[in-house]
Parts: C-alpha cells; sequence; structure tokens
C-alpha cells in the first residue's frame, strides 16, 4: 500500500528565508502529485498539481519538484511571508486512489 | 471557478442523534468523497462515490452512510452520533477516477462536535 510521509512535522522560519518541504512516497508508479495548502480550521486548497511526466511546476512563488524514481517531491517558498503560515499537505494519486501525507505545519515569523 | 460547498461550517449535536451533511460540486466531476481529519491522524477516508447511486467503503466506514442522489450533491449520514465522531469533515471530488491524471478539489470543511 502506498504510504506518503511529511517531514518535519513542523517548520519555524524568519521571515523573508526561502524554504523547502519534503515529501516522499513508497510507491512509485503514480499519475499525478498534488501540494495543497491548509489553514487552521478550512478546507484544503489546492496549490501545485505534477504530473508524473513532469518534473517540476511554478505557481508565483511557489516551486514543486517530482522525483518519481528517487519517490521525493519537494515545495520551494521562495522570499517566506507571514501569509504563508499554515499547514501544507501532499498527495499522491495512484491506483486509483488518493493518499495523503500528514502534512508540515508551517510558522512565518515577521 | 471551480466550487465544492459544505453545507454547515460549524455543527453541534447530541449523542445519539442523526447527523447529515451535505455537500455540492459544480464541476460535473463523477468521483465525491467524504474524509475526516484528526490531529496526528491526518485524513482518512470514510467513504466515496465514482458514480449516481453508487458508493466504495473507505479505511473507516463504521458508524457512517452515504447518500448521493444526484451527481452534485454527496451526504454523509451519522445514523446515531457519538462523541468519538467529533471530528473535521472534508468533502472532496475529482473527475473520472479512470483519468491518468486527477485532481482533487475540497469543500471548506464542517466542524462536528458531538457532547
Amino acid at each position: 500500500k502506498q504510504e506518503v510521509t511529511q517531514i518535519p512535522a513542523a517548520l519555524s522560519v524568519p521571515e523573508g528565508e526561502n524554504l523547502v518541504l519534503n515529501c516522499s512516497f513508497t510507491d512509485s508508479a503514480i499519475y499525478n502529485l498534488q501540494w495543497f495548502r491548509q489553514d487552521p480550521g478550512k478546507g484544503l486548497t489546492s496549490l501545485l498539481l505534477i504530473q508524473s511526466s513532469q518534473r517540476e511546476q511554478t505557481s508565483g512563488r511557489l516551486n514543486a519538484s517530482l522525483d518519481k524514481s528517487s519517490g521525493r517531491s519537494t515545495l520551494y517558498i521562495a522570499a517566506s511571508q507571514p501569509g504563508d503560515s499554515a499547514t501544507y499537505l501532499c498527495a499522491v494519486f495512484s491506483g486509483n486512489q488518493f493518499y495523503f501525507g500528514t502534512g508540515t505545519s508551517l510558522t512565518v515569523i515577521p | 471557478d471551480v466550487k465544492v460547498t459544505q453545507s454547515s461550517r460549524y455543527l453541534v449535536k447530541r449523542t445519539g442523534e442523526k447527523v447529515f451533511l451535505e455537500c455540492v460540486q459544480d464541476m460535473d466531476h463523477e468521483n465525491m468523497f467524504w474524509y475526516r481529519q484528526d490531529p496526528g491522524l491526518g485524513l482518512r477516508l470514510i467513504y466515496f462515490s465514482y458514480d449516481v447511486k453508487m458508493k466504495e467503503k473507505g479505511d473507516i466506514p463504521e458508524g457512517y452512510s452515504v447518500s448521493r442522489e444526484k451527481k452534485e450533491r454527496f451526504s454523509l449520514i451519522l445514523e446515531s452520533a457519538s462523541t468519538n465522531q467529533t471530528s473535521m469533515y472534508l468533502c472532496a471530488s475529482s473527475p473520472l477516477l479512470g483519468l491518468k491524471v486527477n485532481e482533487q478539489f475540497f469543500g471548506p470543511g464542517t466542524r462536528l462536535t458531538v457532547l
């Protein structure tokens, strides 16, 4: 069964710092990987989707990369801002199912 | 703009009550999902539906049932609410599962408290 892991569980950085969030998965046979943002008490907002044939996707200050063979994805956030504080989750779509990590809680300190 | 809506943001119910959580999507998606999210446990799939009147059990279906009478609407039913069902409930939808690329869209969530 596919397992998705996100380390660290929590991260605290000063404003303006560039940072990387990690996502790993055990079965490389995925169709796509999706990164979400979740604010406290809210639903999940889709940030980026990377298809299995792609290496990266970019949206504004966010860049997500995918290395399917090693079972890893990273979400790079440039010039972090206090408004980036949230929990970030990754999910893979494989075998007709979605599998989620437990998320990384990010705090950006002004 | 794609949209998944849930009938309530917050609900407080008493033990033993029958509880209905409603979810509506306007993207003409075939698939709809109900998850619960608890601290330290992440998202856990309760039920999903891949077509009208079709349903499949997820990882934790006990104590729950679902109904999908129309394509855009997926309801989660707690037949007799218990305190261990206090949680955040998230609804999602996605296009046809047979596609090679699939993306989920989530609603805002319902925070249910059972007293």
